[in-house]
């Protein structure tokens, strides 16, 4: 088991702002990571999968950035909105298999 | 369609009995998965399966055992039940093949042994 971790664990913000989150994973061995947004009651659902040092991705308010060299990657959230309220995980795909992060669990106060 | 699906949905069972969950995926994807959420909400690697190999992750007790009958299923069978081993537990696929593809998940099974 690969010891991918994240923080911080938990995060209230006010609606409208900005923030991020970080995931720290092995330098080796790297194929691919993976972001998701697993709201309550729900599965985990796709955001980004990042292959390539130096990548970086958006969906809407929404970007990641990536450190394969250092082992860690940013997910950060532009004017948070109450919807965006969900824990988010990252995952570290290591030839066939995927190793979770704890996640961070984020609470937009409107 | 549901793309990974799982059934059931709850699932109440008294200790010592024996059980199995249910994963179908209609995504045409090469590998499945099967994780454990703890009470920390923590997704652990449990198994994967491919129509090449099967990796099982050493801290899962034999009791639990993946089953495929083809490449769009993979079953979880669960021996001689214990408490500890209520949880919620996801089913998940992934076309291996392709680095940039994610994993889709099935809804959970929430398992709860009396």
């Amino acid at each position: 088991i690969l010891n991918v971790e994240q923080s911080p664990q938990s995060l209230h913000v006010q609606e409208g702002d900005s923030t991020n989150f970080t995931c720290s994973f092995p330098s080796s061995n790297f194929y691919a990571l993976h972001w998701y947004r697993w709201e309550t009651a729900k599965s985990p659902e796709a955001l980004f999968v990042m292959t390539l040092n130096g990548d970086e991705k958006k969906k809407g308010r929404i970007s990641a950035t990536l450190n394969t060299k250092e082992g860690y990657s940013y997910l950060y959230i532009k004017g948070s909105q109450p919807e965006d309220s969900a824990t988010y995980l990252c995952a570290f795909r290591a030839g066939n298999q995927f190793y979770f992060g704890t996640g961070t669990s984020l609470t937009v106060i409107p | 369609d549901t793309a990974v699906s799982q059934t059931p949905k709850y699932l109440v069972t008294q200790m010592g009995n024996d059980k199995s969950i249910k994963c179908e995926q209609n995504l045409g994807h090469d590998t499945m998965y099967w994780y454990k959420q703890d009470s920390k909400k923590f997704l652990k690697i449990m198994f994967s399966y491919n129509n090449k190999e099967l990796i099982i992750n050493e801290t899962v007790p034999n009791r639990f055992s993946p089953k495929s009958p083809d490449k769009a299923h993979l079953n979880l069978h669960i021996n001689s039940l214990e408490l500890g081993d209520s949880a919620v537990y996801f089913c998940a696929s992934g076309r291996v093949s392709s680095y940039n593809s994610p994993l889709h998940f099935g809804n959970g099974t929430r398992l709860t042994v009396t």
